[in-house]
């Protein structure tokens, strides 16, 4: 079964340094994978995705992830925080070729300090 | 162009009430997802609709139940409601012929159950 694991439920960076949220997966086939962001009282909205394309993908907002099929990883990455990144970030799997549901992480809430 | 709608955003019930929640998916998709997500938990899978039916299912209880219409649109219904589902419930829709399986996702009723 697929499964999603994030590091870290909370973490905290300050203002201008470098983001890292961990995401390790387990797939049976070749995943899609995703990250979303969910800011307060909203919904999840699509950072960037994984389609067996180019391993290092870009996102909005100056994210990125790499995916790494050796250490079944995709971390999500920035190289400079900013204030308006605090949020709630969820790493998601699916296998299309099994039907298209995602199945997320726990969540990874960042904290941004000034 | 408008996105995933959700109605109603907020609804408060009380243990053994049935509830029926809406969602409008984003124009020209044709396949709509349900997601469970609790709080301070990632979402979960209810199930999935594409072209009436349901095709795929998590492991919710039969308590939980949907619809999709000829337009796409989509009902959560749930009974006997219990003080455990209470939490965000969240609409994604997508383009079935699409191997990307991007889901945009709407944001969210917000049920509690007293």
């Amino acid at each position: 079964a697929q499964s999603v694991t994030q590091l870290g439920s909370h973490v905290s960076v300050s203002e201008g340094a470098l983001v890292l949220l961990r995401c390790n997966y387990s797939s049976s086939v070749p995943p899609y994978l995703f990250w979303y962001v969910q800011y307060p009282n909203q919904g999840l909205q699509l950072l960037l995705k994984y389609t067996s394309a180019a391993t290092l993908v870009k996102g909005i907002n100056g994210f990125e992830a790499e995916f790494k099929k050796s250490e079944t990883s995709f971390h999500l990455t920035k190289p400079s925080a900013h204030m308006s990144d605090a949020a709630e970030y969820f790493c998601a799997v699916s296998e299309y070729a099994r039907g298209n549901k995602l199945v997320f992480g726990a969540g990874t809430i960042l904290r941004v300090k000034s | 162009d408008a996105g995933v709608t959700q109605s109603p955003t907020h609804l408060i019930k009380t243990r053994g009430q049935q509830v029926t929640l809406r969602c409008s998916p984003k124009s020209g998709h044709d396949t709509v997802s349900w997601y469970q997500q609790a709080l301070g938990q990632g979402p979960q899978f209810i199930f999935q609709y594409y072209e009436e039916e349901e095709r795929q299912r998590g492991n919710f209880p039969d308590r939980f139940s949907g619809h999709q219409f000829p337009n796409y649109s989509s009902e959560l219904n749930v009974n006997a409601l219990l003080l455990g589902d209470s939490a965000l419930y969240l609409c994604a829709s997508s383009l079935e012929v699409s191997a990307k399986n991007i889901q945009y996702f709407g944001a969210g009723t917000r049920l509690s159950v007293l």
